[in-house]
């Protein structure tokens, strides 16, 4: 399967605990987002990298949120100190030069 | 006032019958216009992709861009029970900024 990987799917954890989600993208692509989606809603972005280089991030994304896309391969999106309103879907999509982006299944995040 | 706004239905229609999906958005600088198809619990998959005005086709599904009225919209023709999904609308101003999705429609397609 050449698309883009995430895991885990499906992360259940206490709150207060940090987690961790990779992503890895399209071999090829060299711009990489992270997005967010509740259900009910539309995706909403939170960071986007070109490369390595984070070029855009959201209001969306408190401190408590970092990423990294060390190298320019694949990308980890650390939350720290989890509450209940973090449960949603993390979505992590690629894209090549164009507009197209293309997601992968995405992580499931439950905070109890 | 969201930047991109879509019905979120539910709507419900019968095999066979044509499905009309649309979007409507206010930043006159989007030019860049797509729709996503996603099942439950999976990541959305990429149905159409178009670039400022103009209609595309793909087998059963077209997609049309009015940028003077700020209108997009998904054909279905002949739709299957397959298609029971949301669909998710998005666009972006440049080839590198973030896509600003509606809420999605879900759809159902009964046999």
């Amino acid at each position: 399967d050449t698309g883009v990987s995430q895991n885990p799917r499906h992360k259940i954890t206490k709150r207060g605990q940090n987690v961790t989600f990779r992503c890895d993208p399209i071999s090829e692509h060299n711009r990489l987002y992270w997005y967010r989606q509740t259900l009910g809603q539309g995706p909403e972005f939170l960071t986007y990298f070109q490369n390595e280089a984070q070029l855009e991030k959201s209001r969306l994304l408190s401190d408590r949120f970092s990423a990294e896309r060390p190298k320019g391969s694949f990308s980890t999106l650390e939350i720290q100190r989890t509450e209940q309103g973090d449960s949603a879907m993390y979505l992590c999509a690629s894209s090549p030069t164009g507009a197209k982006a293309f997601f992968g299944q995405g992580t499931r995040l439950t905070v109890v | 006032q969201k930047e991109v706004e879509q019905d979120p239905g539910p709507l419900s229609v019968p095999e066979g019958a044509i499905v009309s999906l649309n979007c409507t958005y206010s930043n006159s600088a989007f030019q860049y216009f797509m729709w996503y198809r996603q099942y439950s619990r999976k990541g959305p998959e990429l149905l159409m992709y178009t670039y400022s005005s103009g209609n595309k086709e793909d087998g059963r599904f077209t997609a049309q861009v009015d940028k003077s009225s700020k209108y997009i919209s998904l054909f279905i023709r002949d739709s299957q029970p397959s298609d029971s999904a949301t669909y998710l609308c998005a666009m972006s101003a440049t080839t590198a900024q973030k896509l600003v999705f509606g809420q999605g429609t879900r759809l159902t397609i009964n046999p």
